[in-house]
């Protein structure tokens, strides 16, 4: 069965950087893009960005433009997020989701279970 | 950058109600429009694609329609476990999120 396995919790000061990882099992990790999405507590879904894992390509929401840095391992199975320049509006739960596409157009079909990240002094 | 806003932002409703949520894109997004359930402390959740296509294993009673700009999540009879924050997200250009609906009992 597909699945998505997140790194721990981290608790972080600002200004400091924290890097996520996504385990990807269960479908060949190179047929899909992974999605980054964030959730600060009682907030809306909060999409950052891309990877391709299949070429490397990447999409970065202009949000984040700069402070995000989206990586792939294909030996791991395994996608990155890295987020530079804390500050306490980061504070938030982080997202992993396989993308699914076909020609009836593209959704976020499996998500791993979430990181939560605190940024405080 | 696509907006998407749902309404309402909030609903109460009792078990057994028909229950529908709206969404509007900023622009014409065909049918690139997906419904997603969410549960505190939870991952979303798939439930509806493509506007109208059920994900395998979501029950019946959810259905989804619209295209263009309008879209619209109806639950046609509340169970206790459709108690949740539901959004709407649109696959046109990247992703894009609606701001969510939360469903509690009334």
């Amino acid at each position: 069965q597909v699945q998505l396995d997140q790194s721990g919790s981290e608790v972080k000061r600002p200004g400091a950087s924290v890097k996520v990882s996504c385990k990807a099992s269960g479908y060949t990790f190179t047929n899909y893009p992974l999605h980054w999405v964030r959730q600060a507590p009682g907030q809306r879904l909060e999409w950052m960005g891309w990877i391709n894992p299949a070429n490397g390509n990447i999409k970065y929401s202009d949000n984040f433009q700069g402070r995000v840095t989206l990586t792939s391992d294909t030996s791991a199975n395994t996608a990155y997020m890295d987020l530079d320049g804390l500050r306490s509006e980061d504070t938030a739960v982080y997202f992993c989701a396989r993308f699914y596409f076909d020609l009836r157009g593209g959704r976020l079909d499996y998500w791993g279970q979430g990181t939560l990240v605190i940024v405080s002094s | 950058d696509i907006q998407m806003t749902q309404s309402p932002s909030s609903l109460s409703a009792s078990i057994g109600d028909r229950v529908t949520i709206t969404c509007r894109a900023s622009q014409n997004i065909n049918t690139y429009l997906n419904w997603y359930q969410q549960k505190p402390g939870k991952a979303p959740k798939l439930l509806i694609y493509a506007a109208s296509s059920l994900q395998s294993g979501v029950p019946s009673r959810f259905s989804g329609s619209g295209s263009g700009t309008d879209f619209s999540l109806t639950i046609s009879s509340l169970q206790p476990e459709d108690f949740a924050t539901y959004y709407c997200q649109q696959s046109f250009t990247t992703v894009t999120f609606g701001q969510g609906t939360r469903l509690d009992i009334k």
